[in-house]
């Protein structure tokens, strides 16, 4: 079975310090990997993923995220970090297309001026 | 393309009484899914279709609960009848049933029962 956790339920940084929101996976072959931010009132967005190749990805607002296969990991990150940036992150995996995406429980993240 | 659709975006309704959530997924997406969000339970996925086909509906609390997609471009989720502990925020997704594909999210339903 496939399952994500983020270990963290809340997660406070400075503006302008580097962020990392963790998340670590278990599944049963090639995981799909997959970061979502949802601002307040409104629905998940897309913020990067993970398929194959260079264990670095780059996604939208300045995040990027490493794949880790032997620490099963997935972690989101950001240089500087923004007040805007405050927001609830999931991430979520899936092994196919028949598949759903497994979701996290999702990490808020709170960035202080 | 307008993205995911969903409607109506907030909905008060008595106990007792039946509600109808409405989603229009992205057209040329296969997968649609369906999302409970609490701040107890967080993301709960309530069922999915592949190809207007229900494949998985284990998530779906109880009986009270039944969605359809009639089409590729329509579907339902309803409650009947409504409980105060149905108050939630409902999502839609849809996708292409590619393990590459993320999804994309409606902007929910806030479903209020009183």
């Amino acid at each position: 079975a496939q399952s994500v956790a983020q270990p963290e339920d809340q997660v406070n940084v400075a503006e302008g310090n580097p962020l990392t929101v963790k998340c670590t996976y278990s599944v049963s072959g090639n995981p799909y990997l997959f970061w979502y931010v949802q601002y307040p009132n409104r629905g998940l967005q897309f913020l990067l993923k993970y398929i194959t190749g260079d264990n670095l990805v780059k996604g939208s607002y300045g995040f990027e995220a490493e794949f880790n296969k032997s620490q099963t990991s997935f972690h989101l990150k950001k240089p500087s970090a923004l007040v805007s940036d405050s927001a609830l992150y999931f991430c979520a995996v899936r092994i196919s297309g028949n598949t759903p995406l497994v979701f996290g429980k999702g990490t808020r993240l709170s960035v202080i001026a | 393309d307008a993205g995911v659709i969903q409607s109506p975006r907030h909905e008060v309704t008595e106990m007792g009484q039946e509600v109808t959530l409405r989603c229009k997924p992205i057209s040329g997406h296969n997968s649609l899914f369906w999302y409970r969000q609490t701040m107890m339970r967080g993301l709960e996925l309530l069922i999915y279709f592949n190809n207007n086909v229900p494949i998985d509906d284990s998530g779906m609390p109880e009986d009270r609960f039944s969605a359809k997609m009639p089409n590729a471009s329509f579907s339902t989720l309803k409650i009947q009848p409504s409980e105060p502990r149905d108050s939630a925020v409902y999502f839609c997704a849809s996708s292409q049933s590619t393990a590459n594909y993320g999804y994309t999210f409606g902007s929910g339903t806030r479903l209020t029962v009183v």
